[in-house]
């Protein structure tokens, strides 16, 4: 089974709308990280925001949001007045376990273009 | 804070050459970390080091694939007698211990091309 999906391959956005990205994610495990990178097409991967499994808020980085919904293991990622450069492909990722846990488990990411 | 870096950025070999590629992660971070990235897929978990000592390795790490990372700093990758299938962005990434919220930070990646 799919750790994380992603079922959003492709998304459009107006510049200055807010736009959010779906995952959802599967574990057993009761403490996990879930993580947001962006990856331009450059191609390096770019951390943008994360949540904890035990945090009692969403987590926001700017104007970035994540809107977590431990019940329905979803973390979705609201980006609000999106501009031009925020056009690239955004990945979800978790580490299942606590410090001592390492890999992460990507999705298959989401394509975000942002129309002027 | 000079990020992690990786060479070279673009790798163009012929099927059945070795290659081999470097991964200097962030000067204080303990873990490094190497995964694989196919065309329109998220990064799969290739292997990770804890200082010098090679803790997994994905089944996806074939005989073929060897990491090293010989003194807990800079990190080798190195792919011998490539196929056409390993084609693919190969990214690094490093994170201190005991990490909890903190990311893990990527380098550019490489991209290998097998011809």
């Amino acid at each position: 089974a799919q750790k994380i999906t992603q079922t959003q391959p492709g998304m459009f956005v107006q510049e200055k709308e807010a736009v959010t990205l779906d995952c959802t994610y599967d574990t057993s495990d009761p403490s996990y990280g879930l993580f947001w990178y962006k990856q331009p097409s450059s191609g390096e991967m770019i951390f943008l925001i994360y949540q904890g499994s035990y945090d009692q808020q969403n987590a926001t980085e700017g104007r970035y949001s994540l809107n977590f919904q431990k019940a329905r293991k979803s973390a979705n990622l609201v980006i609000s007045a999106s501009q031009l450069g925020d056009s690239a492909m955004y990945f979800c990722a978790m580490r299942e376990g606590g410090d001592s846990s390492y890999k992460l488990i990507f999705g298959s990411g989401t394509r975000l273009l942002v129309r002027p | 804070d000079t990020g992690v870096s990786q060479d070279p950025r673009h790798k163009i070999t012929k099927r059945g050459q070795n290659v081999t590629f470097r991964c200097d992660p962030i000067s204080e971070h303990n873990r490094l970390y190497w995964y694989r990235q196919t065309l329109g897929q998220g990064p799969e978990f290739l292997t990770y080091f804890q200082n010098e000592a090679q803790l997994e390795k994905s089944r996806l790490l074939s005989d073929r694939f060897s990491a090293e990372r010989p003194k807990g700093s800079f990190s080798t990758l190195e792919i011998q007698r490539t196929e056409q299938g390993d084609s693919a962005m190969y990214l690094c990434a490093s994170s201190p211990i005991g990490e909890g919220r903190q990311p893990q930070h990527f380098g550019d990646g490489t991209r290998l091309s097998i011809l």
